[in-house]
């Protein structure tokens, strides 16, 4: 596609229920990244995959947390037993090198 | 100390003036340097990217890197109402973006 697609693009969830958010990057991107923007405030990393290297999981902020990516392609985000303070948006990104393209992102709400 | 540090604002200011946006950081292994540009409930787009010192300029915008002092700017010249919205710096060390909390600016016609 032409540019980074997640999905759902929004998501209402019990408390301690578990989630998974899809995100599709651009064709050819070797790098993957997922961010998380709470209401108000900045953007905090979460995890970079980069080709077939391990992934960078410096910040995910529980176990609860865990993301993988299928080669060179769609990458899943879980959170497992959502907290309310898991409501957010979390942003995918891509890239070849350099900049890289932000999708949309999926609002978590947790209720 | 956080790796990237950018006043929040928020920044108010009438159409056609000159604005100026700015980060510092820390980690001297950075070498690209974006700027980002967020509209509400959207996500962020790539506004500029520069590497290593300098200046970069498209059309109205402006970025200056100054690695000597960690320090990175945006200038906006003859602003407009479209330009209402929250301006984030990322520089990067080849890995992952290092993002400033960002600064809301508003332009008033």
């Amino acid at each position: 596609g032409a540019g980074v697609s997640q999905s759902p693009s929004n998501k209402v969830t019990e408390k301690g229920k578990d989630v998974e958010l899809r995100c599709d990057p651009i064709s050819g991107h070797t790098a993957l990244y997922w961010y998380r923007q709470r209401l108000g405030q900045g953007l905090e990393f979460l995890i970079y995959f980069q080709g077939n290297s391990a992934p960078d999981k410096s910040g995910l902020p529980s176990d609860r947390f865990s993301a993988e990516r299928t080669g060179e392609s769609v990458s899943t985000l879980t959170i497992q037993r959502t907290q309310q303070e898991d409501s957010a948006v979390y942003l995918c990104a891509s890239s070849e090198w350099g900049p890289i393209a932000f999708g949309s992102g999926t609002r978590l709400t947790v209720v | 100390q956080k790796e990237v540090e950018q006043d929040p604002g928020p920044l108010s200011v009438p159409e056609g003036a000159i604005v100026s946006l700015n980060c510092t950081y820390s980690n001297s292994a950075f070498q690209y340097f974006m700027w980002y540009r967020q509209y509400s409930r959207k996500g962020p787009e790539l506004l500029m990217y520069t590497y290593s010192s300098g200046n970069k300029e498209d059309g109205r915008f402006t970025a200056q890197v100054d690695k000597s002092s960690k320090y990175i700017s945006l200038f906006i010249r003859d602003s407009q109402p479209s330009d209402s919205a929250t301006y984030l710096c990322a520089p990067s060390d080849l890995g992952r973006l290092y993002f400033g909390r960002g600064t809301q600016l508003t332009v008033w016609p």
